[in-house]
């Protein structure tokens, strides 16, 4: 597709499981960015790939939260032992230039 | 870390009025991104300004980066329905190494009374 993807749309866990959350980025972008939007607040950032590594990780709010991407496209975000206060959409971008950041639709965690 | 202060929260406003948001941030920035945010999508690029003092336009949108590059506002003009939803200012201060994540605003929810 033309824009940025991510799965799955919806994702209702039990406190304490793990969970994934993928990210397909815009074909040929380089840079890919992970955000965590919670019930009415603004975006904050989580993690930042340039091609496989991520030079900022300044965001990630704990030792359970973690990324990776592989062959500079996809990523993952893992969360483990996941927490109540983890609920939130967790939205992802991409940018070729890194001025210009294009969202996917987001996540929907739910953790019971 | 930065802060950016965004203003207004929320506008109810009537069709056809012209609308004005704008963000302040404790620290400069080297680009303002304006995003509109529709419920269940994730954001969508409206504006970029990448230099102090740029004005620019995307239709009915017009958006300044302000000179002290703390600052930036967002104007719509003869507002229509289609126009609803919430409004976020995002900055980034990067390097030639790299780039800073956004730093969003918590947005200003447009509400449009026929």
């Amino acid at each position: 597709g033309a824009g940025v993807s991510q799965s799955p749309s919806n994702k209702v866990t039990e406190k304490g499981k793990d969970v994934e959350l993928r990210c397909d980025p815009i074909s040929g972008h380089t840079a890919l960015y992970w955000y965590r939007q919670s019930l009415g607040q603004g975006l904050e950032f989580l993690i930042y790939f340039q091609g496989n590594s991520a030079p900022d990780k300044s965001g990630l709010p704990s030792d359970r939260f973690s990324a990776e991407r592989t062959g500079g496209s996809v990523s993952t975000l893992t969360i483990q032992r996941t927490q109540q206060e983890d609920s939130a959409v967790y939205l992802c971008a991409s940018s070729f230039n890194i001025r210009k950041q294009f969202f996917g639709p987001g996540t929907r965690l739910t953790v019971l | 870390g930065q802060q950016l202060n965004q203003s207004p929260q929320s506008m109810f406003i009537q069709e056809g009025e012209d609308v004005s948001m704008n963000c302040t941030s404790s620290s400069i920035f080297n680009t303002w991104l304006w995003y509109k945010q529709d419920p269940g999508e994730g954001p969508v690029l409206l504006i970029a300004l990448y230099k102090a003092g740029e004005l620019t336009s995307n239709g009915r949108l017009t958006a300044q980066f302000g000179i002290t590059r703390k600052d930036s506002f967002l104007n719509i003009s003869a507002s229509i329905p289609s126009d609803v939803g919430i409004y976020f200012c995002a900055g980034q201060l990067f390097t030639g190494g790299g780039a800073d994540g956004l730093t969003f605003g918590k947005g200003t929810h447009l509400i449009i009374q026929p």
